[in-house]
């Protein structure tokens, strides 16, 4: 089982531009979740799905949209990034316990 | 707001030295309890969970939490360190499924 992917594991964007972050989990989860982590401030929760089909938003969803096509998906975009959205993107699917991505960092120029 | 708190964003042991991290949360209703570990440029891995079992949890590579409810409180010890120990450590509350909050972090420095 490769757990939980990201990609990509780097990017840089200008101000403005669009971009898809992908998430991709094997082990059948139902939830998943996109998280952003910032220095001194842990993880927040950008959007979370609880299933195909569905998604919601968690604590900081503003400039963040997601879809949840496939079950073993969950993509993570932003229309028009902002330096504010420079951070690092962690996502994580639930079991038992939730288990975590390798991260995306990301910086807007 | 549910929230968690780490106490010190930075601690530092030495070699073989008792490690202490606290975790304090806030709800009156005890949820699910985690302690992870972050290695730099990694993702997040569990190290240990309270889920109303026991009240002592024992994890991985040697670390333990207790969850003391009159404090509200799931702090982190390991007995001794070792300089593979280092990396930062992130507790969180799992309020339900879709609601896990995290603390800000505490970043382990252990010097030989």
């Amino acid at each position: 089982n490769a757990g939980v992917t990201q990609t990509p594991k780097f990017r840089v964007l200008k101000t403005g531009q669009s971009m898809t972050l992908l998430c991709a989990q094997d082990m059948n989860h139902e939830y998943m979740y996109w998280y952003r982590q910032d220095p001194g401030m842990g993880l927040r929760l950008i959007h979370y799905s609880v299933g195909e089909g569905t998604t919601a938003k968690g604590e900081v969803p503003d400039g963040y949209n997601v879809s949840r096509l496939k079950k073993q998906n969950f993509l993570l975009g932003l229309e028009s990034a902002a330096p504010s959205q420079t951070s690092v993107y962690f996502c994580a699917s639930m079991g038992h316990e939730q288990y975590f991505g390798p991260g995306t960092r990301l910086t807007v120029t | 707001a549910q929230s968690v708190t780490q106490l010190g964003s930075h601690v530092s042991v030495s070699e073989g030295a008792l490690v202490l991290l606290r975790c304090n949360y806030s709800s009156s209703v005890p949820p699910y309890l985690f302690w992870y570990v972050q290695y730099p440029n990694q993702g997040l891995q569990l190290l240990l969970k309270y889920t109303s079992a026991a009240t002592l949890v024992k994890g991985i590579n040697g670390f333990e939490a207790e969850f003391k409810k009159s404090e509200t409180s799931f702090h982190l010890t390991k007995p001794s360190a070792h300089m593979s120990d280092a990396a930062e450590y992130f507790c969180a509350a799992a309020y339900n499924n879709n609601d896990m909050r995290f603390g800000a972090g505490t970043r382990l420095t252990v010097k030989p």
